[in-house]
């Protein structure tokens, strides 16, 4: 199994531009979880799907940001329009209802200029 | 407050010896999850060890424990042996049945350093 597989890794882009980061879960898997990892606030929950519904969007920091899940094997999150404050890791998850632990994405770099 | 509290910024070891990374948890629910996650250089998150709310016996796996005290609700990292590629930081998370059992919510971490 490849893991869940995050593009891009890197992402360096300026003010004012749309961002989109993708994501592919474990096959089969059911939940997928995007997160974000900052210095000043460690690693916050962003959103989380089931069965490609999402189920708590809480934590997404305002409506410049978006996710969707069209299909099981695919998410994308976005940002538009971006600002520095963006600048972070974000890590998507995957797992099975059944599981204990997140299996997590590489994570993509995100700089905003 | 702070669901998950990891009071060590960072920690030095050396090389073979054991090392102890402190977590303290805050939670109503009867049933959680407790985690701990490895996150090197490279960035990656990796799973280390669980322990569920009602396991009698401390987790353990390999080189990693779990020092689980219920009533003080804390969650120690025991790496014994410690290894130059143990260092990382090392973040502990918890799992509550209330949130759908899902979501996980994170300490802030530790970066642990492992001297020769």
């Amino acid at each position: 199994d490849a893991g869940v597989i995050q593009s891009p890794r890197h992402e360096v882009t300026e003010m004012g531009q749309e961002v989109t980061l993708r994501c592919k879960p474990i096959s089969g898997h059911d939940y997928l979880f995007w997160y974000r990892q900052t210095m000043m606030r460690g690693l916050e929950l962003l959103i989380y799907f089931n069965n490609n519904v999402p189920i708590d969007d809480s934590g997404m920091p305002e409506d410049r940001f978006s996710a969707k899940m069209p299909n099981a094997s695919f998410s994308t999150l976005k940002i538009q329009p971006s600002e520095p404050r963006d600048s972070a890791v974000y890590f998507c998850a995957s797992s099975f209802i059944g599981d204990l632990e997140q299996y997590f994405g590489p994570g993509t770099r995100l700089t905003v200029t | 407050a702070q669901k998950i509290t990891q009071t060590q910024p960072g920690m030095f070891v050396q090389e073979k010896e054991a090392v102890t990374l402190d977590c303290t948890y805050d939670t109503s629910d009867p049933s959680y999850g407790l985690f701990w996650y490895k996150q090197p250089s490279s960035g990656e998150m990796i799973f280390l060890i669980y322990q569920g709310s009602y396991d009698q016996q401390n987790a353990t796996e390999g080189r990693y424990s779990l020092n689980f005290q219920k009533a003080r609700k804390s969650a120690n990292l025991v790496i014994s042996a410690s290894q130059l590629g143990d260092s990382a930081m090392y973040f502990c998370a918890m799992r509550e049945v209330n949130s759908g059992y899902s979501t996980l919510t994170f300490g802030k971490g530790t970066m642990l350093l492992v001297s020769p």
